[in-house]
This record gives C-alpha cells, structure tokens and sequence, in this order.
C-alpha cells in the first residue's frame, strides 16, 4: 500500500491564482480531512469528510473548496490564492468505526503564495 | 470548545538528559482521545501514542512514557535518556469521541537534543 499521497510536494503560486491540492488514499478508509500548518499554532483542520459525497468544514474553511466523488481521493481547492493561504497542507485518512483509529497523515504539500 | 495547550515553544538538552513535555487540554465531553504526535525534521507527521478518557493508566514504551492526569487535564510526555534522533516537533492533539474524527492540536514543542 501506498498509504496518503499528496501531490505536489512544493507549489508557489501568485495571488488570485487557483489551484488544487492532490490526496490519494488506497486503505479504503472512510474518512479523510485537510489540515494546514502554520507556525506556532499547531495543525488546524480545514475541512473533512467520513464518507464519498459527504464533506464539512473545519476550523478554517475560509477559501478552500473540498469534494469527495470517491472513496479514495479528497482534493483540496483553493480558488483564489491569498498569501494567508502560504502554509504546509497535510491530508490524513482513517477508518471510521466503533473506536477511535488512529489518522494516517500524507507528507504534506508546502504552498506558498506570493 | 475544545483546546490544546503545549506552553514549551522550545526546549534544549543535552543528550542523555530526560525531559518532559507538558500538554493541557480543556473539553466538555466525558469522552476524548488524546494523542501525542512526533514531527521529525523532514516533516512527516508519525503518530506515537492514543490514549482515551477512560484509561488513566500511565504507559511506556522503551525511552517513552506518558502520564494522563484527568484531575489536571493534562497528557505530558516523558523521554528518558534523550537521543539527538529525538530532536523534533511535538504536538498534543485532542480528539471527540464519535464519527467526525476531528483533531484539535497544541501549538507543539519543538524539542532539540544537543549531543
């Protein structure tokens, strides 16, 4: 198993450009969530979905789009980019049930906008 | 609302020294999970430990150990006989019970062991 992908690893992008971020799954894990990592305030999440066609927000929506069409893959929008928006984006899975599971975290994407 | 606290930005040792990572966390629910996450300088997050609201047993693993203090709400983490490997960014991370596995993080401690 591959584990989480993301893709791509570095991006630099102009302000008012869009883009998305990559994340690929193949543990069959039912739900999977975006956070962002900015200095000194820890991962905050995004936005997360514990199923395919079901998403919701996190603690810092703002500017950021998700869609889950299928099981394996929640790509991250951003629509128009504000360097606010320069941070190292992580993507995590797990399998939702009766216990808690533990998260599997990709290897992050660092963006930054200028 | 729920909420981490790691107060240590930064913590400095000496190889061989064991230091302690502090976590504060605050919830309303009677049921959470706490974890303590390890981020290494190439940037991965590695999971270390989970630990529910209803196991205050302390645990060790090897150089590792961890004390839940539910009296305190705190989730501190020891490391006994430091290692220059175990130079890192530590986070504290607090979960809800239920469907939405949503982690809220402490600021994490940046940990440097100096050989």
């Amino acid at each position: 198993n591959a584990g989480v992908t993301q893709t791509p690893k570095f991006q630099v992008l102009k302000t008012g450009q869009s883009m998305t971020l990559q994340c690929a799954q193949d543990m069959n894990h039912e739900y999977m969530s975006w956070y962002r990592q900015d200095p000194g305030m820890g991962l905050r999440l995004i936005h997360y979905s514990v199923g395919a066609g079901i998403t919701d927000q996190g603690e810092v929506p703002n500017g950021y789009n998700v869609s889950r069409s299928t099981t394996e893959d929640f790509p991250l929008r951003l629509l128009s980019a504000a360097p606010s928006q320069t941070s190292v984006y992580f993507c995590a899975s797990s399998p939702v049930g009766r216990v808690y599971n533990e998260q599997f975290f990709g290897p992050g994407t660092r963006l930054t906008v200028l | 609302a729920q909420k981490v606290t790691q107060a240590q930005t930064e913590i400095s040792v000496v190889e061989k020294e064991d230091v302690t990572l502090d976590c504060v966390y605050e919830t309303r629910d009677t049921t959470y999970y706490l974890f303590w996450y390890k981020q290494p300088p190439s940037g991965e997050l590695v999971f270390l430990i989970r630990r529910n609201s209803f196991d205050e047993q302390n645990e060790i693993s090897g150089r590792y150990s961890w004390n839940f203090q539910k009296s305190t709400s705190s989730f501190n983490f020891t490391i006994t006989a430091s290692q220059v490997v175990d130079s890192a960014v530590y986070f504290c991370a607090l979960s809800e019970a239920g469907g939405a596995q949503k982690l809220v993080f402490g600021q994490g401690t940046r940990l440097t062991i100096n050989p």
